[in-house]
């Protein structure tokens, strides 16, 4: 079946740090690649997408190239901020009509001033 | 944006009760609704999806007399736990698509606790 694997969390940034969270899947088909976000008390928001290999998602500053050949989706971010401290799922979804995501664990990013 | 609710948002009850949880699409309305469940340190593990006006569809290995999910307008989907047990403590996340979407929006969570 379906799968996603995220790095392991929590990582720590100091402000202005490069972030890299790694993402890779396991798909059958030709899966469409998200990163959702969930900040403090709230509910998870989308970040950003892929549709297709070598789609680039981009959003807020955060970037993520959807590469078949690795099948690997990662998320990067060249200047983190404090606000940016939440914890980011990596979810894939294969079936059209309504997308019936597949997450990762979850990745803590917590950002110091 | 579309935004969707959940009501509580935690709730603490004694093994043997039911607890409802209530996820609103305030903003839109939604044809198809989802109900995850998510364990410390875990991913979202989707348990149905809510479709209004029919039965919902149970993923493998969760109980449907168990989580009772009833999706009776477009715009409210209802889990209810029936008969709680300590083991049923985790985070439940709802999320809805827009009719004419399929992109999901979910809920901030509902923290149940069974003593």
């Amino acid at each position: 079946g379906d799968s996603v694997t995220q790095m392991e969390g929590p990582v720590t940034l100091s402000e202005e740090a490069f972030l890299t969270i790694n993402c890779t899947y396991t798909a059958t088909g030709y899966p469409s690649l998200f990163w959702y976000v969930q900040y403090p008390g709230e509910g998870l928001q989308l970040l950003l997408k892929a549709t297709k290999a070598d789609d680039k998602g981009s959003n807020k500053g955060f970037e993520a190239t959807y590469r078949k050949e690795t099948t690997s989706f990662h998320l990067e971010k060249g200047s983190v901020q404090v606000s940016d401290s939440a914890v980011y799922f990596c979810a894939l979804s294969e079936r059209t009509g309504y997308s019936t995501l597949t997450f990762g664990k979850g990745t803590m990013l917590l950002v110091s001033p | 944006g579309a935004v969707v609710s959940q009501h509580p948002s935690w709730v603490i009850c004694k093994s043997g009760t039911s607890v409802k949880i209530e996820c609103r699409s305030l903003d839109f309305q939604a044809t198809t609704m989802f109900w995850y469940r998510q364990f410390p340190k875990q991913s979202l593990m989707l348990m149905a999806t809510s479709n209004e006006g029919s039965k919902a569809t149970y993923e493998q290995g969760v109980e449907k007399d168990k989580f009772l999910i009833n999706h009776a307008s477009l715009t409210l989907s209802t889990l209810t736990v029936t008969s709680a047990h300590p083991e049923d403590s985790s985070f439940y996340i709802c999320s809805a698509i827009e009719t004419s979407g399929n992109e999901q929006f979910f809920g901030p969570g509902t923290r149940l606790t069974v003593l």
